[in-house]
């Protein structure tokens, strides 16, 4: 299994550009997450899926898109870059029920630089 | 909106002590995961407490989860350089999370040979 992928591992983009950050599993999961890294703040929620059409809001949402059209894969789209967006993007997974036990499964995360 | 507030952001000790890590919240959380990540990699989970009161121990780390369930401790008992790295809390709320974690800000440790 190769877990959690995502691509780009980098990318700059300019202020207004679009982009779309790609993450698949093959774990089988359902639900799946997106979370954004920045200095001293731990990592915050910004869409999250708990199957495949069903999408739904977390903590920082505003300036993304998402759609979950497989089981495996759930992307990530900016729809107008801003220098707000420059972070880390980590995408996980992990299997439904057994909520309090359940290990999230990270991939390897996505550095952007917005300019 | 539940916080978790981590402490200390910055912990640079020498290789043989001993630290503590802190995540505490004015919220209650039916469970509370600690997370290492390493440079360029996501994070990877530690533990995951459940029960108030609960202790955990991985070799040489201790995992306590307080008695209300609003506070947790990750306990290094002499730290090696391996153990550098960025360690994470995260709470889960009650009731089906749907895999929603609220994450405490991070602890950036640095073990000095």
């Amino acid at each position: 299994n190769a877990g959690v992928t995502q691509t780009p591992k980098f990318q700059v983009l300019k202020t207004g550009q679009s982009m779309t950050l790609q993450c698949a599993q093959d774990m089988n999961h359902e639900y799946m997450s997106w979370y954004r890294q920045d200095p001293g703040m731990g990592l915050r929620l910004i869409h999250y899926s708990v199957g495949a059409g069903i999408t739904d809001q977390g903590e920082v949402p505003n300036g993304y898109n998402v759609s979950r059209s497989t089981t495996e894969d759930f992307p990530l789209r900016l729809l107008s870059a801003a220098p707000s967006q420059t972070s880390v993007y980590f995408c996980a997974s992990r299997p439904q029920g057994g909520d309090l036990y359940n290990e999230q499964f990270f991939g390897p995360g996505t550095r952007l630089t917005v300019l | 909106t539940q916080l978790l507030e981590q402490s200390p952001q910055f912990l640079s000790i020498q290789e043989g002590e001993n630290l503590t890590v802190y995540c505490n919240s004015s919220s209650v959380f039916s469970s509370l995961q600690w997370y290492r990540q390493e440079p360029g990699e996501g994070p990877v989970l530690l533990v995951t407490v459940v029960t108030g009161g609960e202790v955990k121990k991985l070799k040489r780390l201790t995992f306590q989860f307080g008695d209300a369930r609003k506070d947790s401790s990750l306990h290094i008992t002499a730290a090696q350089p391996g153990d550098t790295g960025l360690y994470l809390c995260a709470g889960a709320a009650g009731g089906t999370s749907y895999g929603k974690l609220t994450f405490g800000q991070g602890t950036i440790l640095t073990v000095h040979p």
